[in-house]
C-alpha cells in the first residue's frame, strides 16, 4: 500500500459525458501527478500540482483539467469523453516539487475509466 | 528529452539473478537514472536511482557504465513476485518522469 488513494476504482460512462477522478496523496506529500495509461500509448504524464499550484504539464488534452485543493487532494476532470479516453488513470504523490534528485513518486492503485 | 531503450521482454528463472539493460546514449550530465516497476494490476513503484556510481538497496542494484550511456538493473534472486514491467527513466532535477515502453520480465518457477 503506497498511501495514495484514488476513487472511484472503476468508472463506466458514455461518450460526451464528464467525470471527475479523485486522488488523496500520502500524508505530508505536497506534489500530485496524474498519468494516463492506455494499451496503445503506455504510461503518459498528464499534469503535476505542487501545493495547490500547477507545476508542470505533459500530454494533457484541453478537454481535461485538474486542480489541487487546500487539503492537498486533487481532482482530474475529463469532459466531452471519447472512446479513446478509456484508460487507467493513475495519481502519484511526492514530497518535493520536482527540484530534487531524489523525488520518489508513490502511485495510487488507479481508476479504470471505460467510455462506451 | 533524453531517450532510453530497453528490450521489450526478458525471461528469468526463479531464484536466479536478472540483469535488465537500459541504453541512454543521449544522457546529459544532469540526468539521473531512475527505475520503476509496475506489477500486474498495480501502479508503478520506485525501485532505485543513481547518477554516476553503482547503487544498492534492499530491492536491487544499479550498475552504471563509466560513460553513463547505459545502465543495468540487477535483481539478485528473482522471485515470482518480481514479474513486472520495468521502466528505465532519465530525469534531471527539473524534469517530470516520462515512461517508455519498459521491459516485461517473466519469472519462471
Amino acid at each position: 500500500d503506497s498511501g495514495v488513494t484514488q476513487t472511484p476504482k472503476h468508472l463506466i460512462t458514455a461518450t460526451g459525458q464528464r467525470v471527475t477522478l479523485r486522488c488523496s496523496p500520502r500524508s505530508g506529500d505536497l506534489s500530485v501527478y496524474w498519468y494516463q495509461q492506455s494499451l496503445d500509448q503506455g504510461l503518459q504524464f498528464l499534469i503535476q500540482y505542487y501545493n495547490g499550484e500547477e507545476r508542470a504539464k505533459g500530454n494533457i488534452l484541453e478537454r481535461f483539467s485538474a486542480q489541487q485543493f487546500p487539503d492537498l487532494h486533487s481532482e482530474l476532470n475529463l469532459s466531452s469523453l471519447e472512446l479513446g479516453d478509456s484508460a487507467l488513470y493513475f495519481c502519484a504523490s511526492s514530497v518535493f516539487s520536482g527540484r530534487s534528485s531524489y523525488n520518489e513518486q508513490f502511485f495510487g492503485p488507479g481508476t479504470r475509466l471505460t467510455v462506451l | 528529452d533524453a531517450k532510453t531503450t530497453q528490450p521489450n521482454s526478458m525471461e528469468s528463472n526463479e531464484e536466479e539473478p536478472v540483469h535488465l539493460p537500459c541504453n541512454h546514449s543521449t544522457i546529459s550530465g544532469t540526468d539521473y537514472i531512475h527505475w520503476y516497476r509496475q506489477l500486474p494490476s498495480q501502479g508503478p513503484e520506485y525501485v532505485i536511482h543513481g547518477l554516476t556510481s553503482n547503487v544498492n538497496n534492499r530491492m536491487a542494484s544499479l550498475a552504471i557504465a563509466e560513460d553513463r550511456k547505459s545502465s543495468t538493473l540487477i535483481l539478485h534472486r528473482a522471485t515470482l513476485r518480481d514479474a513486472a514491467v520495468y521502466y528505465c527513466i532519465l530525469r534531471d532535477v527539473e524534469n517530470d518522469m516520462r515512461f517508455g515502453a519498459g521491459t516485461r520480465l517473466t519469472v519462471k518457477p
